[in-house]
């Protein structure tokens, strides 16, 4: 059972380079989610999904846009990288009962020189 | 003033010791609160869930939530080499489990 997956594991852009994070998962879970990870802050919330074909914005939207493609795809894509930008991006996933779990990713790691 | 704060440490203890990690936060509206543990280069994965205020024994965890003071503690009993790990605390407001603040987390090495 792979859980949450995401591609790639490690990148490097430069300055105004575009690319797009993905993130599948196979525990049929509703609601979908991107965190950024930087030294000091803690996981920050960028975007979330609550269900298929809607998308809502976290604490750190700016800069960044997502796509719910189906049920179990979610991707972030950065459309101009910047340098502050350099992060580890964690995608997760939830049901949407109280009691349970969110299972993350094991993290992008992204380097925008 | 961010919402949840954390001492970010770095913790060292010796193999066999108590450890306390606290956690403060802001907003009264947080009504689930969560420890994740993270080993190095890896995802966050949950530990320990609590709704509202109260104590959850987990083995050798313990969480304990105190509302009316707004802080949260995780107790690890017993410490060993393998707790070695970023812990970090997690709220929300929500039964959407994933919305979630973190606060910054806290290093613990346990020493052998």
């Amino acid at each position: 059972n792979a859980g949450v997956t995401q591609t790639p594991k490690f990148q490097v852009l430069k300055t105004g380079q575009s690319m797009t994070l993905q993130c599948a998962q196979d525990m049929n879970h509703n609601s979908m989610y991107w965190y950024r990870q930087d030294p000091g802050m803690g996981l920050r919330l960028i975007y979330y999904s609550a269900s298929e074909g809607t998308t809502d914005k976290g604490e750190v939207p700016n800069g960044y846009n997502v796509s719910r493609l189906n049920k179990r795809e979610f991707s972030l894509r950065l459309e101009s990288a910047a340098p502050s930008q350099t992060s580890v991006y964690f995608c997760a996933s939830s049901t949407d009962r109280g009691d349970t779990e969110a299972f993350f990713g094991q993290g992008t790691r992204l380097t925008v020189v | 003033q961010k919402e949840v704060e954390q001492d970010p440490g770095p913790l060292s203890v010796p193999e066999g010791a108590i450890v306390s990690l606290n956690c403060t936060y802001s907003n009264s509206a947080f009504q689930y609160f969560m420890w994740y543990r993270q080993y190095s280069r890896k995802g966050p994965e949950l530990l320990m869930y609590t709704y509202s205020s109260g104590n959850k024994e987990d083995g050798r965890f313990t969480a304990q939530v105190d509302k009316s003071s707004k802080y949260i503690s995780l107790f690890i009993r017993d410490s060993q080499p393998s707790d070695s790990a970023t812990y970090l605390c997690a709220m929300s407001s929500s039964s959407n489990t994933g919305k979630l603040i973190f606060g910054q987390g806290t290093t613990l090495q346990v020493k052998p």
